[in-house]
């Protein structure tokens, strides 16, 4: 199975700061990889998906790059929106999903 | 507007078993793969269970193999998870999922609570 990891597990910033945000696989993904954000209470919402491709909707602050095993979700200008929860996801195929541990972002 | 709606969560004896719904609209249900993802009370997501749109194909994360069985109906445009010999560590907030992009639409959780 395909293990993920991210770092780091906790991120303290301030409003504007750019933030990059890292994700590993144990095995190449090819550019099978999605962003989640998540606050708290609520419901994950997908931010990047195959990589690199912005879901319709997010703010062009977010942006993914990577292929293979190392993949970064990069936040251009903290706002004070962004304080929350990410994960990667790996989705080589329809038969697993596997998610990463998160990093949460919170007010330094 | 894509909705997902779970019910059917609570409180259950170790052991015990409950059924999960998700009702779904705003989509052709029929045409979409489905999921079930969960998260353990302060703890990260964990994806459950998959199934394609007829049903066909499912899969399923290692720990609930042979204990969870994901199911659908496209007539009703409805997902299930039957979940029986359950166990304090299935205790989460368990999401209904729609694969689009990827997992681009997700159901507000239901809470299942194992304890005795």
């Amino acid at each position: 199975d395909i293990q993920m990891t991210q770092s780091p597990s906790t991120l303290s910033a301030s409003v504007g700061d750019r933030v990059i945000i890292t994700c590993r696989a144990s095995q190449t993904l090819s550019s099978w990889l999605a962003w989640y954000q998540q606050k708290p209470g609520k419901a994950p919402k997908l931010l990047i998906y195959k990589a690199s491709n912005l879901e319709s909707g997010v703010p062009s602050r977010f942006s993914g790059s990577g292929s293979g095993t190392e993949f970064t979700l990069t936040i251009s200008s903290l706002q004070p929106d962004d304080f929350a929860t990410y994960y990667c996801q790996q989705y080589t195929t329809y038969r697993i999903f596997t998610f990463g541990p998160g990093t949460k972002v919170d007010i330094k | 507007e894509v909705q997902l709606v779970e019910s059917g969560g609570g409180l259950v004896q170790p052991g015990g078993s409950l059924r999960l719904s998700c009702a779904a609209s705003g989509f052709t249900f029929s045409s979409s793969w489905m999921s079930w993802v969960r998260q353990a009370p302060g703890k990260g997501l964990e994806w459950v269970a998959n199934i394609k749109q007829d049903g066909s194909e499912k899969y399923y994360v290692d720990s609930v193999k042979g204990r969870f069985t994901i199911s659908r109906d496209n007539a009703e445009n409805s997902l299930y998870l039957q979940m029986s010999s359950l166990r304090a560590e299935d205790t989460a907030l368990y999401y209904c999922v729609r694969y689009s992009t990827c997992f681009g639409d997700w159901g507000q959780g239901i809470l299942v609570t194992v304890s005795s």
